[in-house]
């Protein structure tokens, strides 16, 4: 089955600093992919779509300028977090669309600590 | 597509028991609805799915029903077992040109089983 790979699982930053997450699509390719945000205890926040070779549209509150997000491949996407703040701290998780079928497949997510 | 909710219900099940975990959708226009169960600091996981031209669909002890009457979709699960615990997400889609595939989450569930 499709498999998307997202790393790093855990990371620890420190105020100021930037910090990349990968997520990449294994054995298919992935035209659009979705970046999400969620806090303990809630649901899954959209933050951006992505399509490969364009920019990604994000959702209305999230800053562009803070989540960078490049979909340069059609089996790599990153988000990258800029000059992270402690209120950035959160899970991030990516999902690939897979197909026609309307498919979904997600990363295994990311635990993002700034301290 | 924005999540919603901001807490968690929670449903306690006896070790054995079935399942019946409930989900009310927003978009009337939505077509494919999806159930997703996600364990603690992993991303989500695809358990069933089904589209608007059903009202029924079973996988492996799981059944999804939709009652478009009053846009509700329910996951039921039978003789939970403990590594059914987890929080499950309903997740629906409207046609690509109303939503450009994003997913719209509910609030989600956690599942506890009692032993």
């Amino acid at each position: 089955g499709a498999v998307v790979s997202q790393h790093p699982s855990r990371v620890i930053c420190k105020s100021g600093t930037s910090v990349k997450i990968e997520c990449r699509s294994l054995d298919f390719q992935a035209t659009t992919m979705f970046w999400y945000r969620q806090f303990p205890k809630q649901s899954l926040m959209l933050m951006a779509t992505s399509n490969e070779g364009s920019k990604a549209t994000y959702e209305q509150g999230v800053e562009k300028d803070k989540f960078l997000i490049n979909h340069a491949s059609l089996t790599l996407s990153t988000l990258t977090v800029t000059s992270a703040h402690p209120e950035d701290s959160s899970f991030y998780i990516c999902s690939a669309l897979t197909g026609a079928d309307y498919g979904y497949t997600f990363g295994s997510g990311t635990r993002l600590t700034v301290v | 597509g924005e999540s919603v909710g901001l807490h968690l219900p929670t449903l306690s099940v006896q070790e054995g028991d079935n399942s019946i975990i409930n989900c009310a959708y927003s978009n009337s226009a939505s077509d494919y609805f999806i159930w997703y169960k996600q364990e603690s600091g992993k991303g989500p996981q695809f358990i069933i799915d089904i589209r608007s031209n059903m009202d029924k669909r079973q996988g492996q002890r799981v059944t999804v029903l939709l009652n478009k009457t009053v846009k509700h979709l329910s996951l039921q699960i039978a003789a939970t077992q403990p590594g059914d615990s987890a929080v499950y997400f309903c997740a629906e889609n409207a046609p690509e040109w109303d939503s450009n595939y994003q997913l719209i989450w509910g609030a989600g569930t956690k599942l506890i089983i009692k032993p």
